[in-house]
């Protein structure tokens, strides 16, 4: 198995713009996850969905953050319109009894 | 009643040594308390999880030491390696198995074993 495929690896982009963040989680995990990992803040839980269904999203900070999983092996997550304190480390990670993590989607923005 | 305390925030070991790792919660009903490890530039990976039915677990160099009643439990690393050196994170759970694992993370441990 590939394990968890985050994409792209790397997003720099413009204040105000709209960003997408992808995730391909473990074949045959139910529970998916969106951490977002900060130097002043660790690594936070935004939402997490449990067989395609959200279950908690008190997480995310705002209403410009948005998660999707339209099926089992796909999800994103979404900034509209993007600021320059979203800059961070984003994670993705599923699981079946264990968490794996993907490599993370380093974002910027300026 | 979420958090999940640990501590030291960085920590220096030289090569050979043990390496120690703290962590404290306050919600009881967290049952399942994985270490992960975070290479730079890497996601977490996990490295050895321990139930609250057992006081200790041992995975080759690596030991969860787990007090239930004072709601603490450690890292141990044995004969600590310079490629051990990483950020550490404790993490905490609840919840049946098979069910989401949606994890609450200290605030992680950055381990430099000099060679």
């Amino acid at each position: 198995d590939a394990g968890v495929i985050q994409s792209p690896r790397h997003e720099v982009t413009e204040m105000g713009q709209e960003v997408t963040l992808r995730c391909k989680p473990i074949s045959g995990h139910n529970s998916l996850f969106w951490y977002r990992q900060t130097m002043m803040r660790g690594l936070e839980l935004l939402i997490y969905f449990n067989n395609n269904v959200p279950i908690d999203d008190s997480g995310m900070p705002e209403d410009r953050f948005s998660a999707k999983m339209p099926n089992a092996s796909f999800s994103t997550l979404k900034i509209q319109p993007s600021e320059p304190r979203d800059s961070a480390v984003y994670f993705c990670a599923s699981s079946r009894e264990k968490a794996f993590f993907g490599q993370g989607t380093r974002l910027t923005v300026v | 009643q979420q958090q999940v305390k640990q501590s030291p925030q960085s920590l220096i070991v030289q090569k050979g040594g043990i390496s120690i790792i703290n962590c404290a919660y306050e919600n009881t009903a967290f049952d399942y308390f994985p270490w992960y490890q975070q290479f730079p530039g890497k996601g977490p990976a996990l490295l050895i999880a321990i139930r609250p039915d057992v006081s200790e677990k041992k995975e080759g160099r690596f030991t969860i030491s787990f007090n239930k009643s004072a709601k603490q439990f450690s890292l141990h690393i044995m004969d600590s390696q310079p490629g051990d050196s990483a950020t550490y994170f404790c993490a905490a759970t609840r919840g049946t198995s098979g069910s989401a694992r949606q994890l609450t993370f200290g605030s992680g441990t950055q381990l430099t074993v000099l060679p």
